[in-house]
C-alpha cells in the first residue's frame, strides 16, 4: 500500500496567515491526490482533486500544487472558518489511503 | 442536489451484526460509484473500499475483507455497509461517499453513522 505522510501534524496560525501543508508519498502517484477539509462531527469536504484543481463552491484562497510524490495544500489568507483537519488522499491505486491529517489550530 | 443521508447511530454487543445504508438522491445512482470510510474516534480517515453501483461488484481493502459487505438496492438508491461478528474496535463513525466520474476520490459524503460496540 501507499503510504501517505502529511507535515506538520498540526501547527497554530493566525488568522490572514499563509500557511502550507505538505504531503508526501511513498511512491509515484502523477496526480491522483485530492485534499479534504473536516470539522469536528462533521464530514470530511473534498477541496482539490487531480492535485490541483479546485472543487466548485470552494473559495480559491485554497490552492493545491505538486505531483508524482511531493504535494501541497495552500490556504493564502486564513479565514476563521478554516481552522479544521486536512487530509491528504491518493487515489493511484488501491487501497486509497490518506494521509494522518493536519490539525490547524488558532494561535 | 446530490445528497447522501445515513442510517442513524447504532449501538451493539461484541458479536452481534449492523447494517448502514446510505440513501442516494440528487443524481442517478447507478450513475456513480461509492466509497466506504472509517473513522475511529480521535483517528483519522481509513479507506474500506468501494462498490460499482452498475454491477454491484465490491472492492475491500486489506483489513475489511470477511465480516465487511458491501451492498446495493438500486430501486431505492440506497447502498449499504453490513458488518458481522462486531468487535469493540469496530467502534468508529462510517461514512459512504459518491465516487466523482469513477475517478477514486470522493466529492459527496453522507453525514456518518456512529457505531458503538460495547457490552
Amino acid at each position: 500500500a501507499i503510504r501517505m505522510t502529511q507535515s506538520p501534524s498540526s501547527f497554530s496560525a493566525s488568522t490572514g496567515d499563509r500557511v502550507t501543508i505538505t504531503c508526501r508519498a511513498s511512491q509515484g502517484l502523477s496526480s491522483y491526490l485530492a485534499w479534504f477539509q473536516q470539522k469536528p462531527g462533521k464530514a470530511p469536504k473534498l477541496l482539490i482533486y487531480a492535485a490541483s484543481t479546485l472543487q466548485s463552491g470552494v473559495p480559491s484562497r485554497f490552492s493545491g500544487s505538486g505531483s508524482g510524490t511531493d504535494f501541497t495544500l495552500t490556504i493564502s489568507c486564513l479565514q476563521s472558518e478554516d481552522f479544521a483537519t486536512y487530509y491528504c488522499q491518493q487515489y493511484y491505486s488501491y487501497p486509497y489511503t490518506f494521509g494522518q491529517g493536519t490539525k490547524l489550530e488558532i494561535k | 442536489q446530490v445528497q447522501l443521508v445515513q442510517s442513524g447511530s447504532e449501538l451493539k454487543k461484541p458479536g452481534a451484526s449492523v447494517k448502514v445504508s446510505c440513501k442516494a438522491s440528487g443524481y442517478t445512482f447507478t450513475n456513480y460509484a461509492m466509497n466506504w470510510v472509517r473513522q475511529a474516534p480521535g483517528q483519522g480517515l481509513e479507506w474500506m473500499g468501494w462498490i460499482n453501483t452498475n454491477t454491484g461488484n465490491p472492492t475491500y481493502a486489506q483489513g475489511f475483507t470477511g465480516r465487511f459487505v458491501f451492498s446495493l438496492d438500486t430501486s431505492v438508491s440506497t447502498a449499504y455497509l453490513q458488518i458481522s461478528s462486531l468487535k469493540a474496535e469496530d467502534t468508529a463513525v462510517y461514512y459512504c461517499a459518491r465516487v466523482y466520474d469513477s475517478s477514486g476520490y470522493s466529492d459527496h459524503w453522507g453525514q456518518g453513522t456512529l457505531l458503538t460496540v460495547s457490552s
